[in-house]
């Protein structure tokens, strides 16, 4: 079936390093790929998204590129900040007849040290 | 801005009882969605609905029902709560296209005794 695979966390970061979560997915048809993220004690907001091959999807300094060869949608930031810290979920999403669904990744935290 | 809103952020129940919980949205969405969020699990669709009146199952419907009387409100049933239902809950709405956006309310942390 369709399912959405990332790394599991959390990784930890200091200030200014480098971010790859890496995530990956499986779907028979062809999806559209989200980045949520979901700060502490808040609901889920959409960070990025790209909706067909090769698209890049960009956002507070955040990027992903839709890879249909690799099947993959990782998500890099060359300069992470403390306020980064959270939940990051990936997602697909297939028209599903009635209408859209997401399948969700299990999230990665993201902890980032001053 | 675009608004989804919970009735409750945390809310406390006993085995047993029937639990209702309530969303709102504000941007005349035909879909609504509710998830269940926990540990190591990520986010599992419970019910979703597409029009009023219209309801379909998630991946996990067992153990809860669905209303959706408005467009604006989509309310999750627990009939009769039980400790394995103590979760966060997070509803969600989007327009109808499988490239749209779901937004996101705030989330209801439902704790069974």
């Amino acid at each position: 079936g369709d399912s959405v695979t990332q790394m599991e966390g959390p990784v930890t970061l200091s200030e200014e390093a480098c971010l790859t979560i890496n995530c990956t997915y499986t779907a028979t048809g062809y999806p559209s790929l989200f980045w949520y993220v979901q700060y502490p004690g808040e609901g889920l907001q959409l960070l990025l998204k790209a909706t067909k091959a090769d698209d890049k999807g960009s956002n507070k300094g955040f990027e992903a590129t839709y890879r249909k060869e690799t099947t993959s949608f990782h998500l890099e930031k060359g300069s992470v900040q403390v306020s980064d810290s959270a939940v990051y979920f990936c997602a697909l999403s297939l028209y599903g007849g009635a209408t859209n669904k997401l399948i969700f990744g299990t999230g990665t935290l993201l902890a980032v040290q001053p | 801005d675009v608004k989804v809103t919970q009735s409750s952020r945390y809310l406390v129940k006993r085995t047993g009882e029937k639990v209702f919980l309530e969303c709102v949205q504000d941007m005349d969405h035909e879909n609504m969605f509710w998830y269940r969020q926990d540990p190591g699990l990520g986010l599992r669709l419970i019910y979703f609905s597409y029009d009023v009146k219209m309801k379909e199952k998630g991946d996990i419907p067992e153990g809860y029902s669905v209303s959706r009387e408005k467009k604006e409100r989509f309310s999750l049933i627990l009939e009769s709560a039980s400790t394995n239902q103590t979760s966060m809950y997070l509803c969600a709405s989007s327009s109808g296209t499988f490239t749209d956006t779901q937004y996101f309310g705030p989330g209801t942390r439902l704790t069974v005794l």
